[in-house]
């Protein structure tokens, strides 16, 4: 399996576009996670699903930012519209409620 | 939530050095992870340790759960260790995995 795949793997924008974040899990993982890094907060959980349902999104930071799950194999966090202050790491991990697997993260920067 | 601790924050070895770094967290665990992230960022799993004892290679992992602590140990290290290990945990009845802030280590060759 060639594990969770992100894209972009950067991403620049300037504040007010419309960014989305891609992830496709591990197949026959059952949960999903969105991840958030910074310096100052470290790495957050924002959402999480499983089989497709959002189950907590309790750490998704304001209204401008949305996630979905439309199938087992893909989701999407979208940030609308973007800040500078939304620039950080955003990584997506999938388990099948054990052991959690990472991507490799997409870089965001709002300018 | 459940609060994660890991110590020390930074640390700096010489190749060749043994290390010990610690996690200890608040409440009971179903899942207790340790990953390295390299300077790339990526994050690489290392142990999947809820608990007891694991070993991979020149890494090694301990687990009390009772006691709501776990250690990794670095032997012999080599400057591809270099990076951030952080230690994440999944308080019980929740799958959600809560990280601690980190230890960064650097190794000096």
């Amino acid at each position: 399996d060639a594990g969770v795949i992100q894209s972009p793997r950067h991403e620049v924008t300037e504040m007010g576009q419309e960014v989305t974040l891609r992830c496709k899990p591990i197949s026959g993982h059952d949960y999903l996670f969105w991840y958030r890094q910074t310096m100052m907060r470290g790495l957050e959980l924002l959402i999480y699903f499983n089989n497709n349902v959002p189950i907590d999104d309790s750490g998704m930071p304001e209204d401008r930012f949305s996630a979905k799950m439309p199938n087992a194999s893909f989701s999407t966090l979208k940030i609308q519209p973007s800040e500078p202050r939304d620039s950080a790491v955003y990584f997506c991990a999938s388990s099948l409620g054990l052991e959690a697997f990472f991507g490799q993260g997409t870089r965001l920067t709002v300018v | 939530g459940i609060q994660v601790e890991q110590s020390p924050p930074d640390l700096i070895l010489q190749e060749g050095a043994n290390s010990t770094l610690r996690c200890n967290f608040s409440d009971s665990v179903n899942n207790l992870q340790w990953f390295h992230q390299n300077p790339w960022g990526q994050l690489i799993n290392l142990f999947y340790i809820p608990s007891g004892t694991k070993q991979n290679g020149r890494l090694s992992a301990t687990t009390v759960a009772t006691e709501r602590y776990s250690l990794l140990y670095i032997s012999s290290s080599q400057t591809t260790d270099s990076g951030v290990y952080f230690c994440a945990v999944e308080a019980s009845n929740d799958y959600k995995l809560s990280f601690g802030a980190g230890t960064t280590v650097t190794v000096r060759a």
